[in-house]
């Protein structure tokens, strides 16, 4: 049974400042999402990964995937308010996915 | 917009009473998921559909829980006799058409007394 690890399990840091947030899995990865949620709603998809060393960004986002397809981590730079929020990452695509703990992030003004 | 509502977005009931959550994809879909949510851990997975068919339940889907999705459309999730342990938020997810992604719905929270 793969299992996803996430570190850390929580944060909290000031506007303005950087941060990472990591997902190690057991096994290798079939196809890698990060996730968003908010108290009291669904994950929102924010980039799904595929390829081994691949990097994406999204606005001030960036996640990066293990060469090994393991690893994954997401750096948010200059964190606002509005980031605040469960990241969750996940394996499986079309298949029943596999999710982390999460990491519960907290952004204060 | 992910293209999935629920309903109703939060349930509280009593011990050993029978409720029923709805879960209605919007946008064209193919595969229809079904997870569950504790508090502090992220969504397991309990079943999922592709169109009318059932076609994998995990180890979590006691014999109390029941899902159907009777025209390959909306679906629905029952859980009979619940227990205290059934407190949780319930997500439905779905698989566009033509994507390896699944889009969530905003979930049912579930309260057992």
């Amino acid at each position: 049974t793969q299992l996803l690890e996430q570190s850390p399990q929580f944060l909290s840091i000031q506007e303005g400042e950087n941060l990472t947030v990591y997902c190690n899995s057991s096994s290798v990865f079939s196809s890698l999402q990060w996730y968003r949620q908010e108290p009291g709603e669904g994950p929102v998809l924010l980039v799904t990964v595929v390829t081994g060393g691949e990097v994406k960004k999204l606005k001030r986002l960036t996640f990066q995937f293990g060469d090994a397809r393991k690893d994954s981590s997401l750096h948010i730079t200059a964190a606002q308010p509005g980031d605040t929020g469960l990241y969750l990452c996940a394996d499986g695509g079309n298949t029943p996915l596999v999710f982390g703990k999460g990491t519960r992030l907290s952004v204060i003004a | 917009d992910t293209g999935v509502s629920q309903d109703p977005r939060h349930k509280i009931t009593k011990r050993g009473q029978n409720v029923t959550f709805r879960c209605d994809p919007i946008s064209e879909h193919n595969r229809l998921y079904w997870y569950r949510q504790t508090l502090g851990q992220g969504p397991e997975f309990l079943t999922y559909f592709q169109n009318e068919a059932q076609l994998e339940k995990s180890r979590l889907l006691s014999d109390r829980f029941s899902a159907e999705r009777p025209k390959g459309s909306f679906s629905t999730l029952e859980i009979q006799r619940t227990e205290q342990g059934d407190s949780a938020m319930y997500l439905c997810a779905i698989l566009r058409r033509g994507e390896e992604t699944q889009y969530f719905g905003p979930g049912t929270r579930l309260l057992v007394l």
